[in-house]
């Protein structure tokens, strides 16, 4: 079974650009989150969705963070103007309703 | 709110018994997740809590009490390759996940 997939691993951008993160789940799983992981924390959710509903956003920064889960599959993050309190390693996981599933993560560097 | 601690780092010898314990208050309960995470890796699923009791599976182990809102996950006979941080995460409704800031453990020899 195909885990789930993240693009890209790394990324480096200039604080006030513009960056997009997407995420592939497994195959089936109605419910996709992102998490964003900053050096030596756990990760924090940022959104988290249940087919292309949205089902809590409330710790998303919404003036600069989106997130969109189309036809309830792929998703993708963006961060628009980055700053540099934004790196981190950004984390989406699927979930079967059982257990919640990780992808490997983008980790971002805003300098 | 939801609160989650657990102890920032740990160290144990090879070979040796470890427990890393985990509080939680959380708006409401539906099970008590640990995952490891090696340094640059994803999280990976280790155990799952939803009754009181010991859950075991091989070397680890984890224990849930709902009631102290308590838990700790076990590892036995420690390898090297133990060595990771270890996150606890509570589901306070369903599918909902939130982490606590996670233990890191440090195995040496």
């Amino acid at each position: 079974e195909a885990g789930v997939a993240q693009s890209p691993r790394y990324k480096i951008i200039e604080k006030r650009q513009s960056v997009a993160f997407w995420c592939n789940p497994i195959s089936g799983h109605a419910t996709l989150y992102w998490y964003q992981q900053i050096l030596g924390q756990g990760p924090k959710l940022l959104i988290q969705f249940q087919n292309n509903g949205v089902v809590d956003d409330s710790q998303l920064p919404k003036d600069r963070f989106s997130a969109e889960r189309l036809k309830g599959v792929d998703s993708t993050l963006k961060i628009q103007p980055a700053k540099l309190e934004d790196s981190a390693v950004y984390l989406c996981a699927s979930s079967d309703g059982q257990q919640a599933f990780f992808g490997q993560g983008t980790r971002l560097t805003v300098v | 709110g939801q609160n989650i601690d657990q102890p920032t780092e740990m160290t144990a010898t090879e070979g040796a018994i470890v427990q890393i314990n985990c509080t939680y208050q959380t708006s409401g309960f539906n099970g008590l997740f640990w995952y490891q995470q090696h340094a640059g890796e994803a999280p990976t699923f280790l155990s799952y809590n939803v009754l009181d009791g010991l859950e075991e599976k091989g070397r680890f182990s984890s224990f849930l009490s709902r009631s102290k809102g308590y838990s700790y996950l076990l590892l036995k006979e420690l390898q090297m390759k133990d060595s990771a941080s270890y996150l606890c995460a509570v589901s306070p409704n369903t599918d909902k996940l939130i982490f606590g800031t996670g233990t890191r453990l440090q195995v040496f020899p």
